[in-house]
């Protein structure tokens, strides 16, 4: 079974704070995704990564930024923490980068901004 | 732009009834179609997909789900419900164009068992 593991649980943190949410997988997969979760707005996707060192906006880039310098690794920057950042941020991964390729998802990150 | 329209935010269903999630889809082609189920507290898991062929199809924990074209639905159903089933469902469509694609996600349906 592939298995996507973020590093945090729940983080509190304050406003301006520099963040990094860690996910990693260990299915070798290509593809990489970072969404946020906040009720009644479902999954909006933040970035995603198809490859080492790549990297793509989603539909809600700003405030935020990605770095993937391994395969199996792929973080989330939140560059100065803002209150509005407070959500549930999911991590997923994928073997292909088609609509037909399911995503594995991590546990979230509840992250607040205080 | 593909898009997702859950209808329903929160449904309550007692054990041992049926049930059916709504989904919508809007995509230009055909589309490949996913069901999530979300516990609390954790990440989401494939509950079935549809690519193509069988338009009814079996996933896990029991649920299945029927493709119908002409009113762009990918409705979820089960016919017996446990209270285990309390969760959170989402739809998603993804395209089937060449390069990179994304899976667009509805906003989901909480399920609620009653007793």
């Amino acid at each position: 079974d592939v298995k996507v593991t973020q590093s945090s649980r729940y983080l509190v943190k304050r406003t301006g704070e520099k963040v990094f949410l860690e996910c990693v997988q260990d299915m070798d997969h290509e593809n990489m995704f970072w969404y946020r979760q906040d009720p009644g707005l479902g999954l909006r996707l933040i970035y995603f990564s198809y490859d080492v060192k790549m990297k793509e906006k989603g539909d809600i880039p700003e405030g935020y930024s990605v770095s993937r310098e391994k395969k199996e690794r792929f973080s989330l920057i939140l560059e100065s923490a803002s209150t509005n950042q407070t959500s549930m941020y999911l991590c997923a991964s994928s073997l292909e980068g088609g609509g037909n390729s399911p995503l594995h998802f991590g546990n979230g990150t509840r992250l607040t901004v205080t | 732009a593909q898009s997702v329209t859950q209808p329903d935010i929160h449904i309550t269903v007692s054990e041992g009834a049926s049930l059916e999630l709504r989904c919508n889809y809007s995509y230009g082609a055909t589309p490949y179609l996913f069901w999530y189920v979300q516990s609390p507290g954790q990440g989401l898991q494939l509950l079935l997909k549809y690519f193509s062929g069988d338009t009814l199809v079996q996933g896990i924990k029991g649920f299945e789900a029927e493709f119908k074209r002409s009113q762009s639905s990918f409705n979820l159903r089960k016919p017996s419900v446990h209270w285990s089933d309390a969760a959170e469902y989402f739809c998603a469509v993804g395209g089937g164009g060449t390069g990179f694609q994304k899976l667009v996600f509805g906003t989901g349906t909480r399920l609620l068992v009653s007793p």
